[in-house]
């Protein structure tokens, strides 16, 4: 079955505890993306891959580091995690349009993190 | 600025009616894609609808609609005859496809419509 996968679905983690978020697709896309999603604010992007170490940063990337070593696999670090980065987390994958644009995204089921 | 607006942050209906949700986008690109998702209570974003710049067909599938006006820069929903199930979190979304490449991977999302249809 085609699907993104995140783990976990749920996180409490103190302030400063680093975490990391995984994301795996089973699609062969080129294009990964992480987003947050907080109240009133719809979805935001934090970083993407447009393909295998190449990363890019997002509309909001302060706090969180990415790396993409596979082109299966797209986790997010919160090397400090402080409590405005309590969110829920969306990981999205996509093939790509030989000019780089977006096509429809996929999501995982999302991460919800509780930074204490 | 907002590249993708919905201006509309909750609506509430009773079930059969029919409900229209704005989508405004903004863009320089003559090629761009829009897209609609849904996201119901449960929580997970579902991928309801694309539509390339280049088609301005509206499309109809089942109760759901999409009109596209590149004019008014509009790319609206209608649920016709509403009902409960359809009670969810709905986002407009835009995907710029820029020769010039600095908005390539971008994926823009409006602030979303929470519609909520009661029995």
């Amino acid at each position: 079955e085609a699907q993104v996968t995140q783990n976990p679905r749920y996180l409490i983690t103190v302030t400063g505890k680093k975490l990391t978020v995984t994301c795996s697709q089973n699609m062969n896309h080129e294009y990964m993306s992480w987003y947050r999603q907080d109240p009133g604010l719809g979805l935001r992007q934090i970083y993407y891959s447009m393909n295998v170490e190449v990363t890019d940063k997002g509309d909001v990337p302060e706090g969180y580091k990415v790396s993409r070593k596979e082109k299966r696999n797209f986790p997010l670090i919160l090397e400090s995690p402080s409590p405005n980065q309590t969110s829920l987390y969306f990981c999205a994958s996509s093939f790509l349009v030989k000019t780089g644009a977006v096509t429809e995204a996929f999501f995982g089921q999302g991460t919800r993190l509780t930074v204490v | 600025a907002q590249k993708v607006t919905q201006a509309q942050t909750e609506i509430s209906v009773v079930e059969k009616e029919d409900v229209t949700l704005d989508c405004v986008y903004e863009t320089r690109d003559t090629t761009y894609y829009l897209f609609w998702y849904k996201q119901p209570p449960s929580g997970e974003l579902v991928f309801l609808i694309r539509r390339n710049s280049f088609d301005e067909q509206n499309e109809i599938s089942g109760r759901y609609s999409w009109n596209f006006q590149k004019s008014t820069s509009s790319f609206n929903f209608t649920i016709t005859a509403s009902q409960v199930v359809d009670s969810a979190v709905y986002f407009c979304a835009l995907s710029e496809v820029s020769s010039r490449g600095s908005t390539l991977g971008r994926l823009y999302f409006g602030r979303g419509t929470q519609l909520t249809v009661w029995p």
